[in-house]
């Protein structure tokens, strides 16, 4: 079935780095776009960005534009979510997520959620 | 960017009792919108696409309308399992944004 499966929970220190993936199974990987969304504890959603798994361009928030990449490889399916000089307020929960195209526009698939915690 | 506006912030209703959550985008958006119902610890799950489309497999008590920068989410007649947050996200331009959430609790 179509899914993404995203990698486990992380702890980090204030500054540095984390790389969450996620992995995409059912489906033409390279035909849809995968966003990252975030939700810290209790709080709502909070888009960071996008990548075209065909391309590999991508688009940023720009609150994110200085600290976050995402990457793609095409061998393995996984799109990849960078996000670098952490800081406390970067704990959260991060999704990944594809977006139906077309006419429908709107996140359809989510991964499980990866849970990346801020701590010294 | 553009600004996702949801009323009420919280809502608690009875079980048959219809519901109506509203979004407001603080520029136009055509009908580039969608709606997702997210239960606590869980992934948030995509209700409606483009305004009013009814996402497969998403009971017909769920309905969208709007265009431009108005749009509501009914659930015609609630049921328990409806309790959740409810998020309206606008697809129109980027940074993609989504309203702050509607808690939708049972009486």
């Amino acid at each position: 079935q179509v899914q993404l499966v995203q990698s486990g929970a992380e702890v980090k220190k204030p500054g540095a780095s984390v790389k969450v993936s996620c992995l995409a199974s059912g489906y033409t990987f390279t035909s849809y776009y995968i966003h990252w969304v975030r939700q810290a504890p209790g709080q709502g959603l909070e888009w960071m960005g996008v990548i075209n798994p065909s391309g590999s361009t991508t688009t940023y928030a720009q609150k994110f534009q200085d600290r976050v990449t995402m990457t793609r490889d095409t061998s393995t399916s996984t799109i990849y979510m960078e996000l670098n000089s952490l800081r406390s307020e970067d704990t959260a929960v991060y999704y990944c997520a594809r977006l139906l195209g077309g006419t429908t526009v709107a996140f359809d698939i989510w991964g499980q959620g990866t849970l990346v915690t801020v701590s010294s | 960017d553009i600004q996702m506006t949801q009323s009420p912030s919280s809502v608690s209703a009875s079980v048959g009792d219809r519901v109506t959550i509203t979004c407001r985008a603080s520029q136009g958006i055509s009908s580039w919108l969608a709606w997702y119902q997210q239960k606590p610890g869980k992934v948030p799950k995509l209700l409606i696409y483009a305004a009013s489309g009814l996402q497969s497999g998403v009971p017909s008590r769920f309905s969208g309308r709007g265009s431009g920068t108005d749009f509501t989410l009914t659930i015609s007649s609630l049921q328990p399992e409806d309790s959740a947050t409810y998020y309206c996200q606008q697809a129109n331009t980027f940074p993609y944004t989504f309203g702050q959430g509607t808690k939708l609790e049972i009486k």
